[in-house]
């Protein structure tokens, strides 16, 4: 079955640079959400969307912004990144129809900033 | 808003026990619970979830039960394995669409 892809798997930036992370969800899956998860700490919710529209806001720094396009597929655009943003950034995707509530996580994208 | 808390952060069994992992939840809105399990550097698998409308959900060797009057809900691994070792996140949510807020994840070590 189709997962979710994200990509690059892994990125190296130097602090002040920017990073753009790019997802693909599930086919025919509605929502899209983007954690990041810190070094031993749960995933932490930025911001999701539904049918391409901004739908919730987490703890996104204003740095941050994302946006979903017509092929549903999600970007991550992250600025004057910081040694602090560096961490695991996954997407998840999930649908609102029969299937349910299950939130489906892609391989996660590694940032490191130096 | 929601805020969730998982207890305990490490859990060290021997092979062939059981092991148990229990959050409670503060939202009373939440509707969906599922557990997740990650692997050091790789992504949250999910391996059980229960709605709220539902007390228990067993699926072979893993079992949740939810009790939504106490809001708290907890996930059982019995015979447990060297493969289940891993971390595992409890998290709540209100529907189908809405952000996932984690516990803060229990570190499963299962001793052969």
């Amino acid at each position: 079955a189709a997962g979710v892809i994200q990509s690059p798997r892994h990125l190296i930036k130097e602090k002040r640079e920017t990073a753009t992370l790019k997802c693909y969800p599930i086919p025919r899956h509605d929502t899209v959400y983007w954690y990041q998860q810190g070094p031993g700490q749960d995933p932490q919710f930025l911001i999701s969307f539904y049918e391409k529209m901004q739908s919730d806001k987490g703890s996104i720094p204003d740095r941050f912004s994302a946006q979903q396009f017509s092929d549903y597929h999600s970007e991550l655009n992250m600025s004057s990144l910081e040694l602090g943003d560096s961490a695991l950034y996954f997407c998840a995707s999930s649908s609102t129809g029969l299937a349910g509530y299950e939130q489906y996580f892609g391989p996660g994208t590694r940032l490191t900033v130096t | 808003g929601e805020n969730v808390e998982q207890h305990p952060s490490t859990l060290s069994v021997q092979e062939g026990d059981s092991a148990v992992i229990k959050c409670t939840y503060s939202d009373s809105a939440s509707n969906y619970f599922p557990w997740y399990k990650q692997e050091l550097g790789k992504r949250p698998q999910l391996i059980i979830d229960i709605r709220s409308n539902v007390g228990e959900k067993k699926d072979q060797r893993i079992a949740v039960t939810l009790n939504k009057t106490a809001k708290h809900f907890s996930l059982h691994i019995t015979e447990t394995q060297p493969e289940d070792s891993a971390v595992y996140f409890c998290a709540a949510t209100q529907t189908g669409n809405t952000p996932l807020v984690f516990g803060k994840g229990t570190r499963l070590s299962v001793i052969a």
